[in-house]
């Protein structure tokens, strides 16, 4: 069936550093891709989205891109801030197509 | 009110009580679901329902019963619960199965 697999955390940065949270996946055809986030104390939020190879998703400064040649959807952020410390979780439906699967996610802690 | 609302935010309860969670959502949807969130544990989801009908139930122990009345309206009833049920217990909704989530901002549970 799908699976992704997210690199393990934490991941520790300092302000304004450049961030990648490595997502790749195992899936039959080329079913959407989903990032999502989760802040301390609330739900997961939809970060970004990629419904097609190539497409690249972006909201907030992150962008991750479609890679079908190496089944990735890394994310990425050029100058993380402070409050982007959250968790961060990869995401692809189910085989079934009933439900989405979530990686373990890759908390991040951004210090000042 | 708006996006996905789940109440209370918090409960405690012993392990003879019985309670429910209600979920809520506002963006008229087909498909809700029931996930289940502990501590350096990957999210476990536990129900799926499309058009009010179950059609997803991962192996979830009897004393989590769900109810689906209507398409805006999800409940996990509880009753004789573990201590190993603690957790955070997050609902989510979705235009159709398999596509973006939307999720509420959870009910923290623990159980004594």
């Amino acid at each position: 069936g799908n699976s992704v697999t997210q690199m393990e955390g934490p991941v520790t940065l300092s302000e304004e550093a450049f961030l990648t949270i490595n997502c790749t996946y195992t899936a039959t055809g080329y079913p959407s891709l989903f990032w999502y986030v989760q802040y301390p104390g609330e739900g997961l939020q939809l970060l970004l989205k990629a419904t097609k190879a190539d497409d690249k998703g972006s909201n907030k400064g992150f962008e991750a891109t479609y890679r079908k040649e190496t089944t990735s959807f890394h994310l990425e952020k050029g100058s993380v801030q402070v409050s982007d410390s959250a968790v961060y979780f990869c995401a692809l439906p189910s085989q079934a197509g009933t439900a989405l699967i979530f990686g373990k996610g890759t908390t991040l802690s951004v210090s000042s | 009110e708006t996006g996905v609302t789940q109440t209370p935010r918090h409960l405690v309860m012993g392990m003879t009580n019985k309670k429910s969670l209600k979920c809520e959502q506002h963006l008229g949807h087909n498909a809700m679901y029931w996930y289940k969130q502990s501590a350096k544990k990957p999210l476990e989801l536990m129900f799926v329902y499309s058009l009010e009908e179950r059609v997803e139930n991962n192996s979830v122990p009897s004393r989590f019963s769900p109810e689906c009345p209507n398409s805006s309206h999800l409940f996990l009833h509880l009753h004789t619960l573990q201590p190993e049920d603690s957790a955070l217990y997050l609902c989510a909704s979705s235009q159709s199965q398999g596509f973006e989530q939307y999720f509420g901002p959870g009910t923290r549970l623990t159980v004594t």
